[in-house]
């Protein structure tokens, strides 16, 4: 069946860049997400990838997509410790709706 | 713009007990769905709905009804609380092109 995995934890100091890394076994998976969890709230949509790029850059966010390895990446530049929070990585198939979550990866961020 | 609304924000039930989760949005959209976020596990669907009348199961729909009578409500009733229901339930709206999600503010819910 379709699952996605994470590392549960990444610390990075303030002003690094932080990578956070996800893989997935659905093939004909189309979209491709990060969503960002702060403690106490609901999941924000951070970026989106359609699974025809491999790489997609928004401000500090860059989401690289392997699609032979089945290997997403978000890499967070100058991070902050508002950026501090739970990151989950998803993917949804063209015409279907469930979309597949992954466990969360809780980034702290150290002053 | 309120988005997605829960209510409630936390609950407590006793083992045994029903109650309903409640989900509106004002976003007109189609498609709508329940999570419940478990330590270490991500989001699991528990059932979504494709539009007003239409309802179908996800992958923990067990214990769980929805009901989808109105575009806007989707509301989750369970039927006789167990512990193992103890979680943080989460509500989503998608929009038309069904590429993002957007959630509610989750309702913690501990079974006792």
């Amino acid at each position: 069946g379709e699952d996605v995995e994470q590392s549960l934890f990444l610390s990075v100091r303030e002003g690094d860049s932080s990578v956070i890394n996800c893989t997935y076994t659905d093939s004909s998976s189309t979209y491709l997400y990060w969503y960002k969890q702060e403690p106490g709230a609901g999941l924000q949509l951070l970026t989106y990838i359609f699974s025809n790029m491999d790489m997609k850059q928004d401000q500090r966010l860059t989401v690289l997509l392997n699609k032979k390895d089945k290997h997403l990446s978000l890499r967070i530049a100058d991070t902050q410790t508002g950026d501090s929070a739970i990151y989950f990585c998803a993917e949804r198939d063209t015409g279907g709706f469930k979309t597949i979550f992954g466990a969360g990866t809780r980034l702290f961020v150290k002053a | 713009n309120a988005g997605v609304t829960q209510t409630p924000k936390f609950q407590v039930l006793k083992t045994g007990q029903s109650m309903t989760l409640q989900c509106a949005q004002d976003m007109n959209h189609e498609y709508m769905s329940w999570y419940r976020q478990d330590p270490g596990m991500g989001l699991r669907l528990i059932h979504y709905s494709v539009g007003a009348g239409i309802t179908d199961q996800g992958e923990v729909p067990n214990g769980y009804n929805v009901s989808r009578s109105t575009t806007e409500d989707f509301p989750l009733r369970l039927l006789s609380a167990a512990p193992s229901q103890t979680s943080v339930y989460f509500c989503a709206s998608t929009d038309s092109h069904n590429t993002e999600a957007f959630f509610g503010q989750g309702t913690r819910l501990t079974v006792v």
